[in-house]
């Protein structure tokens, strides 16, 4: 089946510091990815589309300038959370379209701890 | 509007027992509503999903309650599992889009 790959699945790092997280179609190309955010025990918000080879869709309120979403490849996806502050930490989760299947295969997330 | 409302917030069943969860949607041009699962610390993994031109899917223990005239739906858990003990989100949109309900954590009691 269609596997979604994120990396890393945890990573603390001290304010100010930005932090990549990538999220990758194993076995499947995606032209769209999406990332979304989750806080504990709430839903998930979308934040982003990402569309390969152009610039990524922000949803209202998102920072575009805090939250970099690069789509270099159609197997590739990176969020860049810029100079972090500890009100970013947050569960990460990126999906992609299944071409053909028309579904979202999801991530497995990336915990985000800013100290 | 794009809410999708999600009900209820949290639900105790106890083993062999049917687990209702029920959604409401606003957007009539929505036509995908999959359900998905979560366990702590992992990403949703997609249970099951209907369009709008079938009111009911089944899928071994799962089934999707479709209502469109009501803009609702709802997820039955039959024979519910101490396994099945996790959070799941309704959502509502397309695939190029989604807008996830508010989850409802289910604990399954042996």
């Amino acid at each position: 089946g269609a596997v979604v790959s994120q990396h890393p699945s945890r990573v603390i790092c001290k304010s100010g510091t930005s932090v990549k997280i990538e999220c990758r179609s194993l076995d499947f190309q995606a032209t769209t990815m999406f990332w979304y955010r989750q806080f504990p025990k709430q839903s998930l918000m979308l934040m982003a589309t990402s569309n390969e080879g152009s610039k990524a869709t922000y949803e209202q309120g998102v920072e575009k300038d805090k939250f970099l979403i690069n789509h270099a490849s159609l197997t590739l996806s990176t969020l860049t959370v810029t100079s972090a502050h500890p009100e970013d930490s947050s569960f990460y989760i990126c999906s992609a379209q299944v071409p053909g299947a028309n579904v979202l295969t999801f991530g497995a997330g990336s915990r985000l701890t800013v100290l | 509007q794009q809410q999708v409302k999600q009900s209820p917030q949290s639900l105790i069943v106890q083993k062999g027992g049917i687990s209702i969860i029920n959604c409401a949607y606003e957007n009539t041009a929505f036509d995908y509503f999959p359900w998905y699962q979560q366990f702590p610390g992992k990403g949703p993994a997609l249970l099951i999903a209907i369009r709008p031109d079938v009111s009911e899917k089944k899928e071994g223990r799962f089934t999707i309650s479709f209502n469109k005239s009501a803009k609702q739906f709802s997820l039955h858990i039959m024979d519910s599992q101490p396994g099945d003990s996790a959070t799941y989100f309704c959502a509502a949109g397309d695939t190029d889009k989604l807008i996830f309900g508010t989850g409802t954590r289910l604990q399954v009691f042996p």
